[in-house]
């Protein structure tokens, strides 16, 4: 079946780097995602990962992919106030239509 | 370029009681979802459309629950009638869609319907 376990809480210090980890069961899956959710909005799509690439750098973002072991990790690089959030992982179905989400972790930035 | 647009952002309904809301994708997006996020959990999908045919619904709750995509523009998404169960913020997303190369594998959302059922 398809499933995605991540960690429910990170607390980091401003300017500290986050690491944010999840596990996933499908070993299909062909794209996997990172969204950020902040308080009261909807999802927003940071950044996702084709299945053939081990990283993906965007700007402070570092994304991680080992394959063989099923986990994915989000780096946030001089993490801010702002990057308070719930951070959800997410992998294609194996239809390969909609995502399968995990639970969210909830990253506490504190000053 | 305007996103994900949803009505209304909060509901409180009784139970047995009926609800609609109602979702406009990005311009031009042919693949529209809605998800069911209650709290504390990811979001989960309900159902699918690709234009104005459904793709996936599995997981929607048929004997309740019921979504239209007419046009393959917007969509409505109703319950008929409300459990307590049914409290979550019900979050619609577009997709450029199958046969738009890379980009079809981005989903984007709108802000959500929070409904509360009492």
């Amino acid at each position: 079946g398809e499933d995605v376990e991540q960690s429910l809480f990170l607390s980091v210090r401003e300017g500290d780097s986050s690491v944010i980890n999840c596990t996933y069961t499908d070993s299909s899956s062909t794209y996997l995602y990172w969204y950020k959710q902040e308080p009261g909005a909807g999802l927003q799509l940071l950044t996702y990962i084709f299945s053939n690439m081990d990283m993906k750098q965007d700007q402070r973002l570092t994304v991680l992919l080992n394959k063989k072991d099923k986990h994915l990790s989000l780096r946030i690089a001089d993490t801010q106030t702002g990057d308070s959030a719930i951070y959800f992982c997410a992998e294609r179905n194996q239809a390969g239509t909609a995502l399968i989400f995990g639970k969210g972790t909830t990253l506490s930035v504190s000053s | 370029e305007a996103g994900v647009a949803q009505s209304p952002r909060y509901k409180i309904i009784e139970k047995r009681q009926s609800v609609a809301f109602w979702c406009n994708p990005i311009s031009g997006h042919a693949t529209l979802y809605w998800y069911q996020q209650i709290l504390g959990q990811g979001p989960k999908l309900l159902i699918q459309f690709q234009n104005n045919g459904v793709v996936d619904d599995s997981q929607l709750p048929k004997d309740r629950f019921s979504a239209e995509r007419l046009k393959g523009v917007d969509s409505t998404l109703k319950i008929q009638p409300a459990k307590l169960e049914d409290s979550a913020v019900y979050l619609c997303a577009s997709s450029p869609g199958l046969l738009a190369g890379k980009s079809s594998y981005e989903q984007y959302f709108g802000p959500g319907t929070r409904l509360t059922v009492t």
